[in-house]
């Protein structure tokens, strides 16, 4: 199955630690991206591949994995973290893209 | 830097054809496949189709039998039509650049270049 599922909302207190995840059969596979996405604006890659970070993401941010279940681990929360987080993969043998339903992160 | 700008009808009527265009500026267009996702409003995101380097196509196939997209090398361009609309077809649009990494010999995907979004609505 190519189904991704991630947790509605997740929320956590300012300067705490949050981990926000994403299931799936295929994440045994792949690896999963993450993109943040903040009200009004378009997605932003913050995690691809193994734990890899693009250019100006803060290393507050780090990725993970294990079996079915890929993590995007917040270190020290900040208000800016506040946002919706999308994990995705391309499946090369389908040729199609697969997102989770997203999780909306609240810092408190 | 790279830039993806986009324009397109923001208005449609049920059974037009939404069509968008996006323009590539700064990256080398004919290295990277390129990507359309859409958002309606308060849902999440879904990946429309792409086009790859070699000008090939895939879809998504609920929505294989509406959707043609095509590149303009000459130009750094690409673009989406969509038959058909209805009023489920409303939402923000996205052009999107595709990169990859080889590792262990299998290639892994990423959007990393995500263009500022186009509204359509689709009303009678």
């Amino acid at each position: 199955s190519s189904e991704l599922t991630q947790d509605p909302a997740v929320s956590v207190a300012l300067g705490q630690t949050v981990r926000i995840t994403c299931q799936g059969d295929s994440l045994r596979s792949y690896y999963a991206n993450w993109y943040r996405q903040r009200p009004g604006q378009a997605p932003l890659l913050v995690m691809y591949g193994k734990n890899r970070r693009p250019s100006g993401i803060p290393d507050r941010f780090s990725g993970s994995s294990s079996g079915n279940t890929a993590s995007l681990t917040i270190t020290g929360a900040q208000a800016e973290d506040e946002a919706d987080y999308y994990c995705n993969f391309r499946d090369s043998s389908a040729k199609i893209w697969v997102f989770g339903a997203g999780t909306k992160l609240t810092v408190l | 830097q790279v830039q993806l700008q986009q324009w397109g009808a923001g208005l449609l009527r049920p059974s037009e054809t939404l069509s968008l265009t996006c323009a590539v500026y700064g990256a080398s267009f004919s290295a990277y496949s390129w990507s359309w996702i859409r958002q309606p409003p308060g849902k999440g995101l879904e990946w429309i189709g792409e086009v790859n380097h070699r000008g090939s196509t895939d879809y998504n196939p609920s929505l294989k039998s509406r959707v043609t997209i095509s590149e303009d090398t000459s130009k750094n361009q690409f673009s989406l039509k969509l038959s058909s609309v209805t009023a489920a077809d409303t939402a923000v649009y996205y052009c999107v650049r595709v990169s990859g990494f080889l590792e262990w010999l299998e290639y892994y995907y990423y959007l990393d270049v995500w263009g500022k979004g186009t509204t359509v609505t689709v009303s009678s």
